[in-house]
């Protein structure tokens, strides 16, 4: 089957480093999204992975492993406002995204 | 503003009836999505089109019904055969189906049926 993972929850300090995880298991590879989505509203798209390696946008940079079905998220210089949901999807062979059960991020002052 | 709007934001249904939620965009994408999106869940896809007056199932389309007349519009009707319908419900669109483009999501329709 297929299958995302990735945290529940994770809780950092405002101004702090934060690095959140997804490893997955999909028939197929066609890329890896990042969304952000705030309680109650609709999931906002943050990046795209589909080499390995780093992507640096701003304050977020994602990274990505095929070899290891693994990416992470890395927030830096933390804001309140970056308290939200962070939701892992993979696009398998069949252009169909699949989808984590997201991490919800808590930014305490 | 190029956008996709979802309406109502919030609503409530008796147990029995049927609903429909609306869905429209003006982005000019082929593609539109409806998801369902449950706490402690990944969202799940219940329906998507990638051309007009065509539509496949997702994985639960059990209980619900689209339509797609109009390539702006993308209907989902939330039926009484659906067990189980409150849920926060998505839509989306895509420039094209069957590729790596971004899908863009409206803001949702919180479905509570009472």
């Amino acid at each position: 089957g297929q299958n995302i993972d990735q945290p529940t929850e994770m809780t950092a300090t405002e101004g702090a480093i934060v690095q959140i995880n997804c490893t997955y298991q999909t028939s197929g590879f066609n890329g890896l999204f990042w969304y952000q989505q705030h309680a109650g509203e609709a999931p906002t798209f943050l990046s795209y992975n589909v080499l390995d390696g780093l992507e640096e946008k701003g304050r977020f940079s994602s990274f990505l492993s095929r070899s290891k079905g693994y990416s992470y998220l890395l927030l830096k210089e933390l804001q309140m406002k970056d308290s939200a949901s962070y939701l892992c999807a993979v696009m398998d062979s069949n252009y169909q995204l699949i989808w984590g059960a997201g991490t919800k991020l808590i930014i305490k002052p | 503003d190029g956008g996709i709007t979802q309406s109502p934001k919030y609503l409530f249904r008796k147990e029995g009836q049927n609903v429909t939620l609306s869905c429209e965009q003006n982005l000019n994408h082929d593609a539109m999505y409806w998801y369902r999106q449950d706490p402690g869940q990944g969202l799940r896809l219940i329906y998507y089109s990638q051309i007009v007056n065509d539509f496949q199932k997702g994985d639960i389309a059990e209980g619900y019904s689209v339509s797609r007349e109009k390539k702006e519009s993308f209907p989902l009707t939330v039926t009484s055969a659906q067990k189980n319908p409150t849920a926060f419900y998505l839509c989306a669109s895509e420039t094209s189906g069957g590729s790596t483009d971004t899908q863009y999501f409206g803001p949702g329709t919180r479905l509570t049926v009472l």
